[in-house]
């Protein structure tokens, strides 16, 4: 059965600094990964997937995710942190591609940016 | 504007009087998806749609019905609701996946249902 994980509950940066926010899953066969990022009062938003290929995914908002088959892992980066990429973050992944798999989202991790 | 609507955004309701939430997409996607979040636990899945008149369960479907009979459109229905089933629901929609390629899912602004 797939999973996802999501280890940290809340993360804490200071504006400028670089931020991480952690997903590390399991799937049989290749994995579909996602980050979705969710606002006050807003629904999901996409901020980036990966699929197949290059193992350094770029995405929305400056926002970038590491893929690393070996440790089965999924984290997402930002090089410099805005107060204003304070939010909720979800990861979600899905397995092996037919029409009856459904994308699993992680308990999701609170980014606060600190001013 | 692409956007998934959601009525009514906010809801309070006693336990065992039927309601239903309304969930419709503009941009012609053929799967849509029910999800629920509750604090600790993420979202978790209700019910999907792959296309018109095909729907399945999800992980957690239980005093939960759907219906698919538009495209655009994909009702969530609580026949008989209880404070369980207090939460934030979402809906969602995309293309289908096909062979390689899975599509990023649009999300409605959410419902907040109070079951007292």
């Amino acid at each position: 059965a797939q999973s996802v994980a999501q280890p940290e509950d809340q993360v804490n940066v200071a504006e400028g600094n670089p931020l991480t926010v952690k997903c590390t899953y399991s799937v049989s066969g290749n994995p579909y990964l996602f980050w979705y990022v969710q606002y006050p009062n807003r629904g999901l938003q996409f901020l980036l997937k990966y699929i197949t290929g290059d193992n350094l995914v770029k995405g929305s908002y400056g926002f970038e995710a590491e893929f690393n088959k070996s440790q089965t892992s999924f984290h997402l980066k930002k090089p410099s942190a805005l107060v204003s990429d304070s939010a909720l973050y979800f990861c979600a992944v899905s397995g092996v591609m037919n029409r009856d798999d459904k994308i699993i989202f992680g308990k999701g991790t609170r980014l606060h940016i600190l001013p | 504007e692409a956007q998934v609507t959601q009525n009514p955004r906010y809801l309070i309701t006693v336990t065992g009087k039927k309601l239903t939430v309304t969930c419709s997409q503009n941009m012609n996607h053929e799967y849509m998806s029910w999800y629920r979040q509750d604090p600790g636990l993420g979202l978790r899945q209700i019910y999907y749609s792959m296309n018109v008149e095909v729907t399945d369960k999800g992980d957690v479907p239980e005093g939960y019905k759907v219906s698919r009979k538009e495209k655009r459109n994909f009702p969530l229905i609580l026949e008989s609701p209880s404070p369980n089933q207090t939460s934030l629901y979402f809906c969602a929609s995309s293309f289908p996946p096909i062979s390689g390629q899975i599509y990023e899912q649009y999300f409605g602004p959410g419902t907040r249902l109070t079951v007292t």
